[in-house]
C-alpha cells in the first residue's frame, strides 16, 4: 500500500524551529518529486515548497523563503521540512505529497499524507 | 504568480443534481489543471489532471474539460459521498497556486 506518514508536528512558540519529517512506503520514494502543502484552520489548500527525484530542483513559496527548508533522505524514504522562524500565519495542518513524476513541473500530487498539526503560539 | 479563481465559493444542491465548478487562470496554462476533492477532516484526493484525464477509481460522473485560462469541472449525478470541498490547482509555472475551493453542501 502506498503511504506517507507525517510526523513532528506540534506547538512552537514565534520565532523557534521545527522540523517535519515523512515517511514514504509502497512505492520507489527516489523515482518521485515530492511536496509539502498545508492548510491553515478552516482555509484552502497552499502550497509550500517541492523537491525533484535528487534534489536537483527546489522552489519555495513566498511566504516561506528563506526560513523553511525542504530536503529528502532516499535511503531513508524520508522527506523533511525545516522550518524556521515560525509565526502564526504558520500554523496549519501540513500535508506531505507525491509527484506523480520524478519532476514536479507539469504534474500533479497523487499521494497525500494524513497530515500534521504545526501550531505556532506563545 | 498565476493566480487561480473557483466559482462559486459554495454550491447547494441536492443528490442527483448536475454541478459544475469553474476555475479560472490569470494566465495560460494550457492544460496544467488539475482537480482535487477534499472531504471533511481528510486529505485532499486528486480526480483529475491534465484538465480532463479521469483518475484511476475516480467514478465516471466527474468529467473535466477547458484549456488556457478556463476550466470546468462537472459532478454529473451529484451523489452523497460527493458533497465536499473541491480546488483547482495550475502544475504550469510554480508557485503551484490552488483556487480557494468549492463546497459543495446540501
Amino acid at each position: 500500500e502506498v503511504q506517507l506518514v507525517e510526523s513532528g508536528g506540534g506547538l512552537a512558540q514565534p520565532g523557534r524551529s521545527l522540523r517535519l519529517s515523512c515517511v514514504a512506503s509502497g512505492f520507489m520514494f527516489d523515482n518521485y518529486a515530492m511536496h509539502w502543502v498545508r492548510q491553515a484552520p478552516g482555509k484552502g489548500l497552499e502550497w509550500v515548497s517541492s523537491i525533484n527525484w535528487n534534489s536537483g530542483s527546489i522552489d519555495y513559496a513566498d511566504s516561506v523563503k528563506g526560513r523553511f527548508t525542504i530536503s529528502r533522505d532516499n535511503a531513508k524514504n524520508s522527506l523533511y521540512l525545516h522550518m524556521n522562524s515560525l509565526r502564526g500565519d504558520d500554523t496549519a495542518l501540513y500535508f506531505c505529497t507525491k509527484d506523480f513524476g520524478g519532476d514536479y513541473y507539469y504534474n500533479y500530487m497523487d499521494v497525500w499524507g494524513k497530515g500534521i498539526t504545526v501550531t505556532v503560539s506563545s | 504568480d498565476i493566480q487561480m479563481t473557483q466559482s462559486p465559493s459554495s454550491l447547494p444542491a441536492s443528490v442527483g443534481d448536475r454541478v459544475t465548478i469553474t476555475c479560472r487562470a490569470s494566465q495560460s496554462i494550457i492544460s496544467f489543471l488539475n482537480w482535487y476533492q477534499q472531504r471533511p477532516g481528510k486529505a485532499p484526493k486528486v480526480l483529475i489532471s491534465a484538465a480532463s484525464t479521469l483518475q484511476s477509481g475516480v467514478p465516471s460522473r466527474f468529467s473535466g474539460s477547458g484549456s488556457g485560462t478556463d476550466f470546468s469541472l462537472t459532478i454529473s449525478s451529484l451523489q452523497l459521498e460527493d458533497f465536499a470541498t473541491y480546488y483547482c490547482q495550475q502544475s504550469y509555472s510554480p508557485p503551484w497556486t490552488f483556487g480557494q475551493g468549492t463546497r459543495v453542501e446540501i
